[in-house]
């Protein structure tokens, strides 16, 4: 089975440019989620989308950071403007359901540097 | 909000010596315990998991168990190798999605 697709692998922009993010499921998988990684940090959930609707945002700075995830299936995230502070590994993943019984499945992540 | 909270690191040991990762969760209800395996340069693999009280999980040596009482799920394994060094992070499942902690750097010495 193939695993969660994520590109770019790595990102280096300028603050306040716009840069965005893909994410490809494992098939079937109707839970998708992003999480940021700063470094020296745990994973910390932005945004969760049961099939193509959203779940969970209460995390995601909504005045810079957006996400979609159409049809159901592949999803991006894009910051614009970017921050100094958005530095970090963006990681994408998916699952069949929720309570432990399925797992979660992570890509490789993105990671993005802003100078 | 709920949280986990795992020992700080970095944790450096001599190979074949005992390993002990610390994590705690909060007690809302009874979530999913998992632990995650960061090797440099590579993302996330689920390590264990355990998904009711007294369950263990285990995998590659490493043990872990879900201790109700004292809301724990420590991390385990008897005999390190070169090859376990690693982030590991401990993670909980609160309503259909995973809440980290910090991650603990495991470095280990031949």
């Amino acid at each position: 089975e193939a695993g969660v697709a994520q590109s770019p692998r790595y990102k280096i922009i300028e603050k306040r440019q716009s840069v965005a993010f893909w994410c490809n499921p494992i098939s079937g998988h109707a839970t998708l989620y992003w999480y940021q990684q700063i470094l020296g940090q745990g994973p910390k959930l932005l945004i969760q989308f049961q099939n193509n609707g959203v779940v969970d945002d209460s995390q995601l700075p909504k005045d810079r950071f957006s996400a979609e995830r159409l049809k159901g299936v592949d999803s991006t995230l894009k910051i614009q403007p970017a921050k100094l502070e958005d530095s970090a590994v963006y990681l994408c993943a998916s699952s069949l359901g929720g309570q432990g019984i399925y797992g979660y499945t992570f890509g490789s992540g993105t990671r993005l540097t802003v100078v | 909000g709920n949280s986990v909270t795992q020992m700080e690191g970095p944790v450096t040991l001599s190979e074949e010596a005992f390993l002990t990762i610390n994590c705690t969760y909060t007690a809302t209800g009874y979530p999913s315990l998992f632990w995650y395996v960061q090797y440099p340069g590579e993302g996330l693999q689920l390590l264990l998991k355990a998904t009711k009280a007294d369950d263990k999980g285990s995998n590659k040596g490493f043990e872990a168990t879900y201790r109700k009482e004292t809301t724990s799920f420590h991390l385990e394994k008897g005999s390190v190798q070169v090859s376990d060094s690693a982030v590991y992070f401990c993670a909980a499942e609160y309503g259909n999605k995973l809440v980290f902690g910090a991650g603990t750097i495991l470095r280990v010495k031949s």
